[in-house]
This record gives C-alpha cells, structure tokens and sequence, in this order.
C-alpha cells in the first residue's frame, strides 16, 4: 500500500506560531495532495504537488516534496484559531484514486 | 450552492435495517466516490463510478450496494446493516477518473445501534 502516514498524529500550538505538519509514503506518485478537515465536515482539498515539484505555495501555506524520501511536508505559517482541524495527506500513483493517511489533527489555541 | 451533496446528514437505526444515502453532484464530474471514515478518522475508499461505470469497487462486503442513475448521482444502499457499519460515509467527485483533486460532500454519520 502507498498510503500515506502524517506525523505527528496531534499538534497543538498558539497562534501566530508555524505548524509543520509531515507526510512519508511508500511508492512511486503521481501526485501527494493535502486536505483540511473541521469537525464534523467534510474534507477541502488545500493544494496539489505533482512528483516532478519541490515546492508550492498558496497563501499562508507551504507544502514541499522529497520524491527520494518518498516525504512531504505542508507548512502554516502565522497560525490562527481558524485553522483547527484535521489534516490529511493523500497520493496517488499512475491513474489510480487517492489514498489517505490517518490525518495530523491541529489546535491552535488563540 | 453546494456543489457535493449528501443526505441524510444523521441516519440512526438497528441492526438488520435497510438504508440509503443519497449523493448529487452540481460540478458536471464526470467521476463519483464514496469513502468510508471510521472512528479513527482513516478514511477509506469504498467505490468510485465513472461516467455511471463502476470502476473501483473495494473489498466491501456486498452488503453495500451502489447505484449512479446518472453521472450527477451515486447512492450507496446498504442492506442488513450491522454494528460495524457505524461510521462517516462521504460521497466525493471529481472531473475525472485520474489521481485529481477530490471536492467531497458533508458527510453522512450512521449510526447503527
């Protein structure tokens, strides 16, 4: 499986601050895609990265990608109470649907 | 405008019931998911349709029937429904069958009692 796992699981901090949150996956992508999730909604895409990218931005965030360390990372900076929620990491490899992660689930406490 | 929605947004019910959740889609995808979320929130894919084909069907019990009468539609019936099916059921589109971006629906939490 080339599901993706996010690290850490939980990540609590004030705003203002960068969250930085990771993602490892097992094979080859096409593309690693990241998503938000608040509570008790469904989830909205936040930003693609196609496998021949390092680096993307929109807005406050940053998301990276190291196809040799099969790892990305997705940045927020200045953090607000606003971005609390859950994010995921999904991949996909060739033309297949994506596969999620278990998601990194974010506080930020005003 | 919503451009994936689901209902209902709550099923309660008892084990062995029959039920149904609906999903329409506004975006004109040519491509419907539905994704299972448990209670650890890992979210997994059930089937996908494109264009009214069934071209994902995951290892669920068949139990879980899905049914597109058009490409703006997929609803996911399950029969004999069973404790373990309690969880979130989101409904998901996208423009095509490949690895693109998802734009997914509120979520139905079943609750099976």
């Amino acid at each position: 499986s080339q599901q993706g796992e996010e690290d850490p699981q939980a990540l609590s901090i004030q705003e203002g601050e960068n969250a930085t949150m990771n993602c490892s996956y097992k094979t080859s992508i096409n593309n690693l895609q990241w998503y938000r999730q608040n509570s008790g909604r469904g989830l909205v895409h936040l930003i693609l990265i196609r496998s021949n990218e390092r680096e993307k931005h929109s807005g406050r965030l940053r998301v990276t990608l190291d196809t040799s360390k099969k790892s990305s990372s997705l940045l927020i900076t200045a953090s607000r109470a606003a971005d609390t929620a859950s994010y995921f990491c999904a991949t996909a490899s060739g033309y297949s649907t994506l596969t999620f992660g278990k998601g990194t689930m974010l506080l930020v406490s005003p | 405008d919503t451009a994936v929605s689901q209902t209902p947004k709550y099923l309660v019910t008892q084990m062995g019931n029959d039920k149904s959740i609906k999903c329409e889609q506004n975006l004109g995808h040519d491509t419907m998911y539905w994704y299972k979320q448990d209670s650890k929130k890992f979210l997994k894919i059930m089937f996908s349709y494109n264009n009214k084909e069934l071209i994902i069907n995951e290892t669920v019990p068949n139990r879980f029937s899905p049914k597109s009468p058009d490409k703006a539609h997929l609803n996911l019936h399950i029969n004999s429904l069973e404790l373990g099916d309690s969880a979130v059921y989101f409904c998901a589109s996208s423009q095509d069958a490949g690895p693109s971006k998802l734009f997914f629906g509120s979520g139905t939490q079943l609750s099976v009692l």
